[in-house]
C-alpha cells in the first residue's frame, strides 16, 4: 500500500540553525501538506501546497519557514533559523483532492531544538 | 476560525466496555467534511473516516461507528468492545473551508483501555 515517507525520523539541531524536513508524498497525489505538533498538544496545520504554490498557510508560517517540492517526488520543509519553540513532531500529508478525499499522513519527524 | 471541540481529555475504560469520544464542530458552512484520526503511542496519525456534510448516515465499521448530528453540530466516534490496542489519542478534524485542504484538529482525546 502506498504511503507517505518521512526522513530524518529525529533531528536534533542548536538554536539559529537552519534544517530542512523532507518528505515524499504519494505519488498520484496532488496535495501537498505539512503540520506540527508540540509535545502533547494538538496537531496545527502549517501550509498547504498545490502546482509548486502555497494555497494556504497559517500565522505559525512565518518568514523563517520555506516549502519546495525540488523534484517529481520530494516534498521540503525548511526552517531557515530554528528556535527553541520549534521543538515539534512535524508530519507531512498528500491527498488526491483538498477536503473531498482524506488526507494521508508521514510518520513524522522530530525536531529537537537546543 | 472554525473550531472543533473535543472535551474529554482523557477516558479510561475496562477493556469489553463501550465508548464515546466526543466532537463537537463550529461551522458557517453548507459544505463541509468531517474526519477522524487515531495517534497510537507511535505517534503516527491513522485516517478512520471521513464524512461530509450531506450524508447523515451514521457509519459502521467493525467495532466503530459513527453519528453525525447537524443539528447539534456533533460528529460522535463510539468504539464497542474496546480492547487494549485501541489505547491512543483520537483527533476529531473538519476541513478549513477554503478549498486548500487544511484540516483543523481538536485537542484530541486520550483514551486508554485497561485489562
Amino acid at each position: 500500500e502506498p504511503e507517505v515517507t518521512q526522513t530524518p525520523s529525529h533531528q536534533v539541531t542548536q538554536m539559529g540553525q537552519e534544517v530542512i524536513l523532507r518528505c515524499v508524498p504519494i505519488s498520484n497525489h496532488l496535495y501537498f501538506y505539512w503540520y506540527r505538533q508540540i509535545l502533547g498538544q494538538k496537531v496545527e496545520f502549517l501550509v498547504s501546497f498545490y502546482n509548486n504554490e502555497i494555497s494556504e498557510k497559517s500565522e505559525i508560517f512565518d518568514d523563517q519557514f520555506s516549502v519546495e517540492r525540488p523534484d517529481g517526488s520530494n516534498f521540503t520543509l525548511k526552517i531557515r533559523s530554528t528556535k527553541l519553540e520549534d521543538s515539534a513532531m512535524y508530519f507531512c500529508a498528500s491527498s488526491e483532492q483538498p477536503a473531498v478525499n482524506e488526507q494521508f499522513f508521514g510518520p513524522g519527524t522530530r525536531l529537537t531544538v537546543l | 476560525a472554525q473550531k472543533v471541540t473535543q472535551a474529554q481529555t482523557e477516558i479510561s475504560v475496562v477493556e469489553k466496555e463501550d465508548v464515546t469520544l466526543d466532537c463537537v464542530y463550529e461551522t458557517r458552512d453548507t459544505t463541509y467534511y468531517l474526519f477522524w484520526y487515531k495517534q497510537p503511542p507511535s505517534g503516527e496519525l491513522v485516517f478512520l473516516i471521513r464524512r461530509n456534510s450531506f450524508d447523515e448516515q451514521n457509519e459502521i465499521s467493525g467495532r466503530y461507528s459513527w453519528n453525525f448530528q447537524k443539528s447539534t453540530s456533533s460528529f460522535n466516534f463510539t468504539i464497542t468492545a474496546s480492547q487494549v490496542v485501541d489505547s491512543a489519542v483520537y483527533f476529531c478534524a473538519r476541513d478549513g473551508s477554503s478549498n486548500t485542504g487544511k484540516l483543523i484538529f481538536g485537542q484530541g482525546t486520550t483514551l486508554q483501555v485497561k485489562p
